[in-house]
């Protein structure tokens, strides 16, 4: 059973940079895509992006000049990077393994979730 | 950008069936899949690929897509079915999410 677990700062200040990591156990992190997905209190969720664990990767247009996600293979594990952060970015942000597959008609979805870790933009 | 659209909330009663839908411009053409969240809770897939249930998604979850608007009905409501539905597609290199429909069971 694949299982993801986020990790970083609960707090972050305004105008710093958000950063989050996520461990993959239960399975390998080759050859899946792996998304971090956020949902503001109370609100619907975003996806923010998704990264192959060959290192491509592709953004939510409108996040896309401040945002970062890698892969470490060796560590089974992604991370987001989310830089000049305002208020508007306080939610909780999930990782999920994406099922995607190109094609006629393009398959895509999210199987498995972390549990979500809040991440709270004050000064 | 593209845009799904999901009714705020839907109500039923135990036992009875809900149906949520979900519209997008030609939604048919394209896969749509559903998610359950509970409060406090991460989603979990409950169709994918329009029809599709993961193992362990009782049969009581279906969907289908068509047209504009795709649909997830729940036959005989349970109150565990109770939480927040999210529709999603894949359009133009991007996952969109639907608003989410609160599903009551009363």
């Amino acid at each position: 059973q694949v299982q993801l677990q986020e990790s970083g700062p609960g707090l972050v200040k305004p105008s710093e940079t958000l950063s989050l990591t996520c461990t993959v156990s239960g399975g390998s992190i080759r050859n899946y895509y792996w998304s971090w997905i956020r949902q503001p209190p109370g609100k619907g969720l975003e996806w923010i992006g998704y990264i192959y664990y060959s290192g491509s990767t592709n953004y939510n247009p409108s996040l896309k000049s401040r945002v970062t996600i890698s892969v470490d293979t060796s560590k089974n594990q992604f991370s987001l990077k989310l830089s000049s952060v305002t208020a508007a970015d306080t939610a909780v942000y999930f990782c999920a393994r994406e099922i995607f597959r190109a094609g006629g008609t393009t398959v895509d979805y999210f199987d498995y979730w972390g549990q979500g870790t809040l991440v709270t933009v004050s000064s | 950008s593209y845009e799904l659209t999901q009714p705020p909330s839907v109500s039923v009663s135990p036992g009875q069936t809900a149906s949520i839908t979900c519209s997008g411009d030609k939604l048919g053409n394209k896969y749509a899949c559903w998610y359950q969240q509970k409060p406090g809770q991460s989603p979990v897939l409950v169709i994918f690929q329009d029809s599709r249930r993961p193992s362990g998604i009782p049969e009581r979850f279906s969907g289908s897509n068509s047209g504009n608007t795709a649909t997830l009905t729940i036959s005989g409501t349970q109150a565990m079915d109770e939480a927040d539905y999210y529709c999603q597609a894949w359009d133009s290199s991007t996952v969109v999410f639907g608003g989410g429909t609160r599903l009551t069971v009363l």
